[in-house]
């Protein structure tokens, strides 16, 4: 089945700086990938993802690129500010959706 | 983006009862419906699959027994915690999809806190 790994599994910035999560998946079948943020005792947001007939995708502040030859794809947020923290999750589904272990950001003011 | 309604958010009950769980999805009709359960500080673990009228397929290790789900309408699925114990404090999300060959993307509840005493 899929695995999905992620990484850092932490990672602290100052505001304005950029941050960068990298998640690795298994199944060269996984053909979407998305990342959610997760706020303190709510339910992930989808906040960007990614097909697999594209390399990179914009919306504003957060970008998401993606290798599928080496089974990579990341997370890039550029201008970073403090209501930008929160848990990040990427995923990646072939059958259905499999989580990675979690990147908590801190972006401090 | 779509809204997925999850209620209540926050549920506390004794050893032994049972516990139930709605997820609604507002806007859209949701061919399939997921529950997940999350643990402090880890990730979400798919518990479960439903497709509207017909039965939920659950993930290994997962007993259907004890987490009832039913998606008796595309707007709607409940999961049933029967005979809650401690052990099954967690966090429960459910997460709506909407098949659609472009799009297919899964939209997620606020969770809801389970704390069995």
């Amino acid at each position: 089945g899929e695995n999905v790994e992620q990484h850092p599994s932490t990672l602290s910035v100052q505001e304005g700086d950029s941050a960068v999560i990298k998640c690795t998946y298994s199944d060269s079948a996984s053909n979407y990938f998305p990342w959610y943020k997760q706020e303190l005792g709510k339910g992930p947001q989808l906040i960007i993802d990614i097909r697999s007939n594209v390399g990179e995708k914009k919306d504003q502040r957060i970008a998401v690129t993606l290798n599928k030859t080496a089974k990579h794809f990341s997370l890039h947020i550029t201008e970073t500010q403090p209501e930008d923290s929160a848990v990040y999750f990427c995923a990646a589904r072939a059958d259905k959706l499999i989580f990675g272990t979690g990147t908590r950001l801190q972006v401090f003011p | 983006g779509a809204v997925v309604s999850q209620h209540p958010s926050r549920v506390i009950c004794k050893s032994g009862t049972s516990v139930k769980i709605e997820c609604r999805s507002l806007d859209f009709q949701a061919t399939t419906m997921f529950w997940y359960r999350q643990f402090p500080k880890q990730s979400l673990m798919l518990m479960a699959t439903s497709n509207e009228g017909s039965k939920a397929t659950y993930e290994q290790g997962v007993e259907k027994d004890k987490f009832l789900i039913n998606h008796a309408s595309l707007t709607l699925s409940t999961l049933t915690v029967t005979s809650a114990h401690p052990e099954d404090s967690s966090f429960y999300i459910c997460s709506a999809s909407e098949f659609n060959i472009a799009k297919n993307i899964q939209y997620f509840g606020a969770g809801t806190r389970l704390s069995v005493l």
